[in-house]
């Protein structure tokens, strides 16, 4: 079936732009994570959803970081006001159940300009 | 503070030889040890994982290896192969209560398997 899909697979922001990335995870699967994977480095936790409730946000960086699964699928990450250090790959991460095998997408490339 | 630890950064292996992986951690409710692969520009890919309930786990030519009182957990491929090369990240989690089973990355090991 398929896997977890993200969209852009790219995204060149200006400093100061406001930027939305967007998850599919696979279908059914409850949980959904988002992690900054800076470069040469491992993913870092940001925030989980279990359904539509976003649980746990003690990962996101600052204020400027907000994410929604409105439905309890598609799940957005929005950036405000982008800086320099957002610059990172933004993996989403699906589970069928909590505490089951997370499954990554292929990451949105984010560059700050 | 870093909460689990991966070494080596980097590893050349010769093709048909035995890369291994090690990572510590220090987290005592840690209790799901889960490698994963990651090739350049695709996401990571759940290779093997283990419970701290066995000392082992072994599937094809992976093993994990898993050292509860040092708490110390390693990857071992054998018969490396050139199709090998690309970066290994040992994480870890707690299924304690409160918590939503979030992961914890070591930095990685990028491998290099030469032909």
């Amino acid at each position: 079936g398929a896997g977890v899909s993200q969209s852009p697979r790219y995204k060149v922001a200006k400093r100061g732009q406001d930027v939305a990335l967007r998850c599919d995870p696979i279908s059914g699967h409850v949980s959904l994570f988002w992690y900054q994977q800076a470069l040469g480095q491992g993913p870092e936790f940001l925030t989980y959803f279990q359904n539509e409730a976003q649980l746990d946000k003690s990962g996101l960086p600052s204020d400027r970081f907000f994410a929604e699964r409105p439905e309890g699928s598609v799940s957005t990450l929005k950036i405000q006001r982008t800086q320099q250090e957002d610059s990172a790959v933004y993996l989403c991460a699906s589970s069928l159940r909590p505490l089951y095998e997370q499954y990554f997408g292929p990451g949105t490339r984010l560059t700050v300009t | 503070q870093q909460q689990v630890k991966q070494s080596p950064q980097s590893l050349i292996v010769q093709k048909g030889g035995i890369s291994i992986i090690n990572c510590a951690y220090e987290n005592t409710a840690f209790d799901y040890f889960p490698w994963y692969q990651q090739f350049p520009g695709k996401g990571p890919a759940l290779l093997i994982a283990i419970r701290p309930d066995v000392s082992e786990k072994k599937e094809g030519r992976f093993t994990i290896s898993f050292n509860k009182s040092a708490k110390q957990f390693s990857l071992h491929i054998m018969d490396s192969q050139p199709g090998d090369s690309a970066t290994y990240f040992c994480a870890a989690s707690t299924a304690a209560r409160g918590s939503q089973g979030n992961l914890i990355f070591g930095k990685g090991t990028k491998l290099s398997v030469k032909p």
